[in-house]
């Protein structure tokens, strides 16, 4: 694994139906972020993470939830996907300190249908 | 409330120079971040400011004026693969990033 690391790489799921969004990152920073992207939108932060242990909600944080049990991972969590949930979801790490660069994956596409 | 205002599409010649504009109204301001982002990728980090004025990086300069709210992302010497979204993000007083919608740049030959 290098860097920031996100599965699956594109999904399609029907609504109502449970989802979880992998993460893992190896350069062991301890900020972790959840956003979302859609067109003619700039990313929305969903959850973030400060450090291991803790979790904070973002700006569209409904309708999601996230751990974060370790420094490497933070899995995001769909309990019960609707068609607004259709987007693009980037997940991001940062290194301690403010205003540090961000870094991250490749993102997700999810369609519920 | 917080917004970040940018342009949502410019067009641009190869080996020519863009400037791309960035207008922003945070509670609190800690730094305005540039980042790029292709098509179907993940962004990338281009550059932060926090103080005034102009801080260049190889082709890319970047330019921050406080009291204006105000950025700019000046490419120079274009090249196709600068064929990009360009993202520009504020920090506000709790370091969270506010996001403009980003501006897609075509490059024409």
């Amino acid at each position: 694994i290098a860097g920031i690391t996100q599965a699956p790489t594109s999904q399609i799921l029907a609504a109502g139906r449970r989802m979880t969004l992998r993460c893992t990152q190896d350069m062991r920073h301890n900020a972790m972020y959840w956003y979302r992207q859609d067109l003619g939108l700039g990313l929305r932060l969903i959850h973030y993470s400060n450090t291991a242990g803790t979790t904070g909600k973002g700006e569209v944080p409904d309708g999601y939830s996230v751990s974060r049990a370790n420094t490497d991972d933070f899995p995001l969590t769909l309990a019960s996907a609707v068609p607004s949930q259709t987007s693009v979801y980037f997940c991001a790490s940062s290194d301690s300190g403010e205003n540090t660069e961000a870094f991250f994956g490749q993102g997700t596409r999810l369609t519920v249908v | 409330g917080q917004n970040i205002d940018q342009p949502t599409e410019m067009t641009a010649t190869e080996g020519a120079i863009v400037q791309i504009n960035c207008t922003y109204q945070t509670s609190g301001f800690n730094g305005l971040f540039w980042y790029q982002q292709h098509a179907g990728e993940a962004p990338t980090f281009l550059s932060y400011n926090v103080l005034d004025g102009l801080e260049e990086k190889g082709r890319f300069s970047s330019f921050l004026s406080r009291s204006k709210g105000y950025s700019y992302l000046l490419l120079k010497e274009l090249q196709m693969k600068d064929s990009a979204s360009y993202l520009c993000a504020a920090s506000d007083s709790n370091y969270q990033l506010i996001w403009g919608a980003g501006t897609k740049l075509i490059i024409k030959p």
